[in-house]
């Protein structure tokens, strides 16, 4: 089961990029890379998952280097609605096994200011 | 098309009692996973459901099962409540297994006194 690393929060301002990276050191070839959003009393949003290499959608980019150790999310020109939890999961795409199992970290706390 | 949607969305329960939590999935949706969540931590995996059989289980103890309907909807179920057991539990539906994309309810919070 690989385990991921996050910075614990992070700060940025309204309108700039943002980049959150995750490391995951004991990533599988098995297992693909997914980014959930929360809110407060809320339960998790997703956001993006890829593989390897780069995957974009309306709105973020995942970064994912050659070697799979890490991954980067890029959420661009934020604003303060982007104030949230940001976790990171690693897990094993093949629902068939019980080895799919994904595990939320503390997360990353981006606040965003005006 | 309605979300996933858990009842209830508020519950306070004494110690040693137990409780069910309810969970419908998006239509279509034949995987139920269900987590928990303390406060200031990640959602932690409990269980996971596809086809009305049991697909994961976390490290949680036997005083936690849950199971899946024919209808895919799901329960979970506590025993002999513990005052650490107060939290918000959320159930998520995917189309496959747990690691595509998951939808979450709004889930239960859940307070043992």
């Amino acid at each position: 089961l690989a385990k991921t690393t996050q910075p614990i929060s992070m700060d940025s301002y309204e309108g700039q990029e943002v980049n959150i990276t995750c490391s995951h050191n004991n990533i599988a070839t098995n297992d693909y890379i997914t980014w959930y959003q929360q809110f407060p009393s809320q339960g998790p949003r997703f956001i993006i998952q890829g593989y390897k290499t780069k995957v974009t959608n309306e709105v973020a980019s995942l970064f994912i280097p050659a070697d799979r150790k890490s991954s980067t999310l890029s959420l661009p020109r934020v604003s303060l609605s982007d104030t949230a939890v940001y976790y990171c999961l690693v897990g094993d795409y093949s629902y068939n096994t019980n080895a799919g199992k994904s595990t939320f970290g503390d997360g990353t706390t981006l606040t965003v200011k005006p | 098309d309605a979300g996933v949607t858990q009842s209830p969305t508020h519950l306070i329960k004494t110690r040693g009692q137990q409780v069910t939590l309810r969970c419908s999935p998006i239509s279509g949706h034949k995987s139920v996973s269900w987590y928990q969540q303390v406060l200031g931590q990640g959602p932690q995996f409990i269980f996971q459901y596809y086809e009305k059989e049991e697909r994961g289980r976390g490290n949680f103890p036997d005083r936690f099962s849950a199971r899946q309907f024919p209808n895919y909807s799901s329960e979970l179920n506590v025993n002999a409540l513990l005052l650490g057991d107060s939290a918000l539990y959320l159930c998520a539906s995917s189309l496959y297994g747990q690691n595509t994309e998951a939808f979450f309810g709004q889930g239960t919070r859940l307070t043992v006194v």
